[in-house]
């Protein structure tokens, strides 16, 4: 099992720009998410799917966008990037909401 | 909202010796799940332990073992004979919904020779 994996580990954008933080897993997983983590705190739920074709926001949701159309994958879309996006993005997965929650590898993404 | 408190930004431990993290929640649940997460310079999240709410028996994994007082809402992590390996940022977390997790701000834990 390769896990969670997220691509790409390192992204830098203008302000502006749009893109697609790629997270995927293997594990049959059916729940999946994607937290921010910005230097001195701890991480933030942006977007939660507890299964194909259903997904709820988080937290701090404003300027992501998420779809679900596979167990597999979950993609997270910025639309207009911008410098408060700055931040290193995880991606999580669980079986259920009680399991214990596999995270990947995380992208650092900067916004100029 | 729940929210979690980590109220030691910083900790340090001889190798060997004992240390206790400290968190502190704040719910209406009556049944939820805690945990505390790892993450080592390479960043990635490793889950440390879980405790059940309705688990009135304190979860223990290896040198890892938590101290869960639900009516004080605490829930400490306690890491035996420290390993130089054990140095890391540790996140107390709560669920609050079948994937909402809350992270309190960590603490950093320096572990000295």
């Amino acid at each position: 099992n390769a896990g969670v994996t997220q691509t790409p580990k390192f992204q830098v954008l203008k302000t502006g720009q749009s893109m697609t933080l790629q997270c995927a897993q293997d594990m049959n997983h059916e729940y999946m998410s994607w937290y921010r983590q910005d230097p001195g705190m701890g991480l933030r739920l942006i977007h939660y799917s507890v299964g194909a074709g259903i997904t709820d926001q988080g937290e701090v949701p404003n300027g992501y966008n998420v779809s679900r159309s596979t167990t597999e994958d979950f993609p997270l879309r910025l639309l207009s990037a911008a410098p408060s996006q700055t931040s290193v993005y995880f991606c999580a997965s669980s079986y259920s909401g009680q399991g214990s929650r596999y995270f990947g590898p995380g992208t650092r993404l900067t916004v100029t | 909202a729940q929210t979690v408190t980590q109220s030691q930004p910083e900790m340090s431990v001889q190798e060997a010796e004992t240390v206790t993290l400290s968190c502190t929640y704040d719910t209406s649940e009556s049944d939820y799940y805690l945990f505390w997460y790892k993450q080592p310079p390479s960043r990635q999240m490793i889950l440390v332990i879980r405790q059940e709410a309705y688990k009135q028996q304190n979860a223990t994994e290896n040198r890892f073992s938590v101290n869960f007082q639900k009516a004080a809402k605490s829930f400490s992590l306690k890491i035996s004979d420290s390993q130089l390996g054990d140095a890391a940022m540790y996140f107390c977390a709560y669920r609050s919904a079948p994937e909402k997790l809350v992270f309190g701000k960590g603490t950093k834990l320096t572990v000295n020779p």
